[in-house]
């Protein structure tokens, strides 16, 4: 049962405009969240992260929030470009150190297309 | 610059050889992971390792074994290699304590 889920397969925004791309979790316990970035034949590349204490954390044109009531959060990037096409994941982590032992739970994935 | 290596980065085997897929990182990180991407399905945990000569199974450990002699290094068997594991295999390790995996860039695998 996957306990971090990306719903949207693809989403396609022109340059310049604003992506966003969501995530939901059912796991509570959950208490960092990151978002990763894949492009094709290679592997996916740490982007921003936020901690459960924290609804906001922005890096230049990356913006996560994090809306723990509703166990969501959400990558905002703004502008858009033709280089962030690209396949995002979301990741969340445990506290239990002990029986997860550093692993992340993935959602599958959001194939972003910027278009000019 | 932190960086996790990948043996090869593309393969070509017949149903039923064995394989092994080598990671090796240089970061002297304690957590080591074994992933594979197939399209729709994301990044699915095959096994990992938090010392050497420790693992633990993943969601996906049918039909892999991996095996952990020296900190840096972590390596992905496949005991008899069948069409259904013809697929991208990511390699990626952390500190403990560290939530960010470093990622390798991947070895594509095709059995036929």
């Amino acid at each position: 049962d996957q306990q971090v889920k990306q719903n949207s397969p693809s989403l396609s925004v022109q340059e310049g405009r604003i992506s966003i791309l969501n995530c939901d979790y059912t796991n509570s316990m959950f208490d960092y969240f990151l978002w990763y970035k894949k492009y094709p034949a290679e592997g996916p590349t740490f982007l921003i992260s936020i901690s459960s204490i924290k609804d906001k954390n922005e890096d230049g044109r990356f913006t996560v929030f994090l809306n723990k009531s509703a166990k969501h959060l959400s990558l905002h990037i703004v502008p858009s470009q033709p280089g962030d096409s690209a396949v995002y994941f979301c990741a969340a982590s445990p506290p239990d150190r002990g029986s997860t032992l550093g692993r992340l739970y993935f959602g599958r994935g959001t194939q972003l297309t910027v278009w000019p | 610059d932190v960086k996790v290596t990948q043996s090869s980065r593309y393969l070509v085997k017949r149903t039923g050889e064995k394989v092994f897929l080598e990671c090796v990182q240089d970061m002297d990180h304690e957590n080591m992971f074994w992933y594979r991407q197939d399209p729709g399905l994301g990044l699915r945990l095959i096994y990992f390792s938090y010392d050497v000569k420790m693992k633990e199974k993943g969601d996906i450990p049918e039909g892999y074994s991996v095996s952990r002699e020296k900190k840096e290094r972590f390596s992905l068997i496949l005991e008899s290699a069948s069409t259904n594991q013809t697929s991208m295999y990511l390699c990626a390790s952390s500190s403990p304590g560290r939530d960010e995996q470093f990622f390798g860039p991947g070895t594509r695998l095709t059995v036929l």
